[in-house]
């Protein structure tokens, strides 16, 4: 079945940096993508999507670039607060998303 | 817009038990899936409900069943509950349609002792 993975389970960061949070996934057949973002305690929160006919999409303060050749995603987080601090999912989709790990984020005031 | 509700928020149990958990989608969504949520095993999909119908199926035992009214609001029933079913219940909603996006409830938090 299809997986996902995330490149580096942990990711710490000064505030005001940017962030670069990585994602591959296994099924080449993917068209829909979704970043999630989960505080502790919370039920993930929709950051942006992107679907497979576009190679970049920007939010406020943060971009997802899609590689479909080597199926990989990044989100990026301009300007990183403290408030970004949460565990981050990408999810492909297909009727039934499919989460990795995740990557948490951990900002340093 | 109001979110996606869940309820009970928190739920003790006893194993053996069954319990049923509730989710109110957002207006206009038809589409309501199921999550499960634990430390060991990450975010896996149970089913998806569309239209009073399950449209999608994970890998969970046939003690997780769930269903769907026509006023999209679903309930989910696991029963003879087992101490690995403690986890984190999540319910998301959408439009059902392809690309669009879920939107997750705060969950339920379940404890089977």
């Amino acid at each position: 079945g299809e997986s996902v993975g995330l490149h580096l389970p942990t990711l710490s960061v000064q505030e005001g940096d940017n962030s670069i949070i990585n994602c591959a996934y296994s099924n080449s057949a993917s068209d829909y993508f979704i970043w999630y973002k989960q505080e502790s305690g919370k039920g993930p929160q929709f950051i942006i999507d992107i679907r497979s006919n576009m190679d970049k999409r920007q939010g406020q303060r943060v971009t997802v670039l899609l590689n479909k050749t080597v199926k990989h995603l990044s989100l990026q987080i301009a300007a990183t607060q403290p408030g970004d601090s949460a565990v981050y999912f990408c999810a492909p989709s297909g009727g039934k998303l499919i989460f990795g790990q995740g990557t948490e984020l951990s900002v340093k005031p | 817009k109001a979110g996606v509700t869940q309820t009970p928020r928190y739920l003790i149990k006893t194993r053996g038990q069954q319990v049923t958990l509730s989710c109110s989608p957002i207006s206009g969504h038809r589409s309501v899936s199921w999550y499960q949520q634990t430390p060991g095993q990450g975010l896996q999909f149970l089913f998806e409900y569309f239209s009073e119908t399950q449209r999608n199926k994970g890998n969970f035992p046939g003690r997780f069943s769930g269903r769907q009214f026509s006023n999209s609001r679903s309930e989910m029933n696991v029963s003879t509950l087992e101490l690995g079913d403690s986890a984190l219940y999540l319910c998301a909603s959408s439009f059902g349609t392809s690309e669009t996006s879920p939107f997750f409830g705060p969950g339920t938090r379940l404890t089977v002792l």
